[in-house]
């Protein structure tokens, strides 16, 4: 059974730094992984979707890479704003036949003005 | 263009009660996912339909179910409640045109079971 995992639990930054945070799932056969942002008690939007034969993804001021072999994702976020604060979470699409997204426990950023 | 939409947003139940759920997909997505989010955990999924049929059932008890309507609007029941569904469930959509697709999610409905 596909497992998500996701470090650190929680990460606190003053604005402006750059910072990284990690998905690692324990089986390759993916069709893609994607990364969500979700603020306090609201649902989910979708930030960048990686398929499983791309190493990565931008859109502003994040860049997602993918490393299907071993397992790993990451999720980078450049020059980091108060408005960044939320809960990322990484999910993977099995090959399965359904829609059903695997997710970690997420990533809690709070952003320090 | 409007989003996922989910009624109602919150919702409170007693244990035994059951509870209708529904969701609207985005015009045009024949797709529709459910998910149940515990507070602190990630998303689990619960079923897939496409085309107003199954297509995908995750681990939960027959307690739960759901159905698809020819609109492609969705309903999730909860038979039985317990404390343990209390819950946000989420509902994604999706165009249902091919694999790998993305989901868009709704706001969620905030289940609360006493």
């Amino acid at each position: 059974k596909q497992e998500v995992t996701q470090i650190p639990a929680a990460l606190s930054v003053p604005e402006g730094e750059n910072l990284v945070l990690n998905c690692s799932f324990t089986d390759s056969a993916i069709y893609n992984l994607q990364w969500f942002r979700q603020d306090p008690g609201k649902g989910l939007t979708s930030l960048l979707l990686i398929q499983s034969s791309q190493r990565e993804q931008t859109s502003g001021r994040l860049n997602a890479s993918l490393d299907k072999s071993s397992g790993r994702s990451t999720l980078y976020i450049a020059a980091s704003q108060p408005g960044d604060s939320a809960t990322y979470l990484c999910a993977v699409l099995g090959q399965t036949g359904a829609n059903n997204l695997f997710f970690g426990t997420g990533t809690r950023l709070t952003v320090i003005p | 263009d409007a989003g996922v939409t989910q009624s109602p947003t919150h919702l409170i139940k007693t244990r035994g009660q059951q509870v209708t759920l529904r969701c609207s997909p985005i015009s045009g997505h024949k797709s529709v996912s459910w998910y149940q989010q515990v507070l602190g955990q990630g998303p689990q999924f619960i079923f897939q339909y496409y085309e107003k049929e199954e297509r995908g059932r995750g681990n939960f008890p027959d307690r739960f179910s759901a159905r698809q309507f020819p609109n492609y609007s969705s309903e999730l029941n909860v038979n039985a409640l317990l404390l343990g569904d209390s819950a946000l469930y989420l509902c994604a959509s999706s165009p249902g045109t091919g694999d790998g697709e993305t989901q868009y999610f709704g706001p969620g409905t905030r289940l609360l079971v006493l």
